[in-house]
């Protein structure tokens, strides 16, 4: 079956420690991939995406996420967590064809001092 | 500029009332989603309109669900019958197109239903 997978529901990261995010997807051909955050009270945002082309994508707040065929992965990263980073991540796909996007369940990070 | 709005921001009803939750997309944007986003879950996906018409309704879970773009700008979201089941946070995003996946769909804050 079609799924987006973020194994872990949270992580907690001490204050200016690197960070990765794990998402993998289950697809028959490359889906479009994002990552959205979702702080409290606010709405989704989007932080990267990949379409096509070189596999490291960069992103908002400091954010890349690395696609990895061979893996069905889309890993998000960050070298050096701020306090603000707290928030939930939403790796998610619109699968070749569509256009509407399907999500993971989420990551929830907690950033401790 | 003005992103996606959603009115209310919050909705408490009884169950079996009937409810309507109102979109306001980005100025221009012809493509417009609804996803639904419960407790401890990532959004999914309810319904998309290209211009006035509804391009895809895949995602509606059942016949007390139904959603209009009358003028293919403000859509609204109507349930009836409601059910303890419905609570959740309904998210709307809106797009220049929705042709592909290439245009980037932009959230407004969602409107939180909760079915006592």
């Amino acid at each position: 079956a079609q799924s987006v997978t973020q194994p872990d529901i949270h992580i907690t990261v001490s204050e200016g420690a690197s960070l990765e995010l794990r998402c993998n997807y289950s697809y028959g051909a490359t889906p479009y991939l994002f990552w959205y955050v979702q702080s409290p009270g606010q709405g989704l945002q989007l932080l990267l995406k990949y379409f096509s082309g070189d596999t490291l994508v960069q992103g908002i707040k400091g954010f890349e996420a690395e696609f990895k065929r061979s893996q069905s992965s889309f890993n998000l990263r960050k070298p050096s967590v701020h306090w603000s980073d707290a928030a939930e991540y939403f790796c998610a796909v619109v699968p070749s064809g569509y256009s509407t996007l399907t999500f993971g369940k989420g990551t929830m990070l907690l950033v401790s001092p | 500029g003005a992103g996606v709005s959603q009115t209310p921001s919050n909705k408490v009803t009884e169950k079996g009332k009937y409810v309507e939750l109102r979109c306001d997309p980005i100025s221009g944007h012809t493509a417009l989603y609804w996803y639904r986003q419960s407790l401890g879950q990532g959004p999914e996906f309810l319904i998309y309109f290209q211009g006035t018409g509804a391009a895809d309704d895949s995602g509606l879970p059942n016949d007390r669900f139904f959603a209009v773009r009358p003028e293919g700008s403000v859509s609204t979201l109507k349930i009836q019958r409601t059910e303890r089941g419905d609570s959740a946070v309904y998210l709307c995003a809106s797009s220049l197109t929705g042709t592909s996946g290439y245009n980037e769909q932009f959230f407004g804050p969602g409107t939180r239903l909760t079915v006592l």
